[in-house]
């Protein structure tokens, strides 16, 4: 059973700094893996999606990475700002059409 | 604009009482999907469907029923079953291909 942990659960920072949120999985064959934003009492908004075969994508102030053989993902935010501030959700598929697995999420306050 | 649109934002359920969320998208997405959210949980699959008039159960499917009967459209119905169905319910959709895009929410309450 695929099981996805994300560390840290919180995380407080300044405004301006540069800032890692990790994602790990138990079970590596995944057919992608995708970040998404959520916003207190509000849907979730897709990020960035890094399919199997890729190492990482950028939108933006945003770089997310995927090593799929030790079964870890990270999102980079650089130079954060207090509109970052969110639910940061990560969550892998391992097929098109299968069921997204998720991890609980890094709550993330940027204060200015 | 594509997208998913959820109703009501907010619904509100006495005991006892069936209650139906609505999801409906414009993607031409093949694939449509209901979480739950409830704090410190994570979301959670209840159904799925991958093509019209076909359905499977997800996690925590007990008390809750859907049907397909429009690519575009996907409602889940709350039932008397289900014991404690305050929660927030989230709908997606997806391609196969890409990724998986959201709806805005519903949020239930029991009163």
């Amino acid at each position: 059973k695929q099981e996805v942990t994300q560390i840290p659960a919180a995380l407080s920072v300044p405004e301006g700094e540069n800032l890692v949120l990790n994602c790990s999985f138990t079970d590596s064959a995944i057919y992608n893996l995708q970040w998404f934003r959520q916003d207190p009492g509000k849907g979730l908004t897709s990020l960035l999606l890094i399919q199997s075969s890729q190492r990482e994508q950028t939108s933006g102030r945003l770089n997310a990475s995927l090593d799929k053989s030790s079964g870890r993902s990270t999102l980079y935010i650089a130079a954060s700002q207090p509109g970052d501030s969110a639910t940061y959700l990560c969550a892998v598929s391992h097929t098109g059409f299968q069921k997204l697995v998720f991890g609980t999420g890094t709550r993330l306050l940027v204060s200015p | 604009d594509g997208g998913i649109t959820q109703s009501p934002k907010y619904l509100f359920r006495k005991e006892g009482q069936n209650v139906t969320l609505s999801c409906e998208q414009n993607l031409n997405h093949d694939a449509m999907y209901w979480y739950r959210q409830d704090p410190g949980q994570g979301l959670r699959l209840i159904y799925y469907s991958q093509i019209v008039n076909d359905f499977q159960k997800g996690d925590i499917a007990e008390g809750y029923s859907v049907s397909r009967e429009k690519k575009e459209s996907f409602p889940l119905t709350v039932t008397s079953a289900q014991k404690n169905p305050t929660a927030f319910y989230l709908c997606a959709s997806s391609s196969g291909l890409g990724g998986y895009t959201f709806g805005s929410g519903t949020r239930l309450t029991v009163v």
